[in-house]
């Protein structure tokens, strides 16, 4: 079965500074891979995903992440946080020959001034 | 992207009483999905609610303490029965967008006392 491993709970930076957020999976088969941001007391929201092609992916707010297919991961970067980036973040990864979604623990990113 | 509503968004239950959340989209749907997000922890998958048929459950949850209704393409509801302190979380009904891709609702977070 599919699981999704982020090493960090917690990753605390300072504003303006970069910030990677690490993500893991499983499973060799193909699968498609998200990044989801959840803002305090709000739902699940997109912030990029992978599919296939180009394995640098740019997503929304400036981040962007790496498909390393060798290396089984898909971490998340940014080159420069703002406060409004401090949120919780999860890493996903769907089988793509059963379309389930499978959520890692999640990365609370807490960006102070 | 889909526009989902849930009700309640929040409510406060008594122990051994049942409430049922509704999830209302705007456009037609084949598959919506129920997960449930226990306090600082992530998401965990219940259930694949699809139109016309049984529910399908996933390892740990049952159809008698989550039962879920699909009468249409565009709502859906998942009732936690009996409940308990332990069922205290945020329920979020989500739907696929795209290969792996979901698009959630704002969650309906529930306190059992």
């Amino acid at each position: 079965a599919q699981s999704v491993t982020q090493l960090d709970s917690q990753v605390p930076v300072f504003e303006e500074a970069p910030v990677e957020l690490r993500c893991n999976y499983s499973s060799s088969v193909s699968v498609y891979l998200f990044w989801y941001v959840q803002y305090p007391n709000q739902g699940l929201q997109l912030l990029l995903k992978y599919l296939s092609g180009s394995t640098l992916v740019k997503g929304i707010n400036g981040f962007e992440a790496e498909f390393n297919k060798s290396q089984t991961s898909f971490h998340l970067r940014k080159p420069s946080v703002h406060i409004s980036d401090t949120a919780e973040y999860f890493c996903a990864v769907s089988d793509r020959s059963t379309d389930k979604l499978i959520f890692g623990t999640g990365t609370r990113l807490q960006v102070f001034p | 992207s889909a526009v989902i509503s849930q009700k309640p968004s929040r409510d406060i239950c008594q122990r051994g009483t049942s409430l049922t959340i509704q999830c209302q989209v705007d456009s037609q749907v084949t598959m919506m999905f129920w997960y449930r997000q226990q306090p600082g922890q992530s998401l965990t998958l219940i259930a694949t609610a699809n139109q016309g048929s049984e529910a399908t459950y996933e390892s740990g949850f049952v159809i008698d303490k989550f039962p879920i209704s699909r009468p249409n393409l565009t709502f859906s509801t998942l009732t936690v029965s009996n409940m308990s302190p332990e069922d205290s979380s945020i329920y979020l009904c989500s739907v696929q967008r795209g290969p792996g891709e979901l698009f959630f609702g704002e969650g309906s977070r529930l306190t059992v006392l």
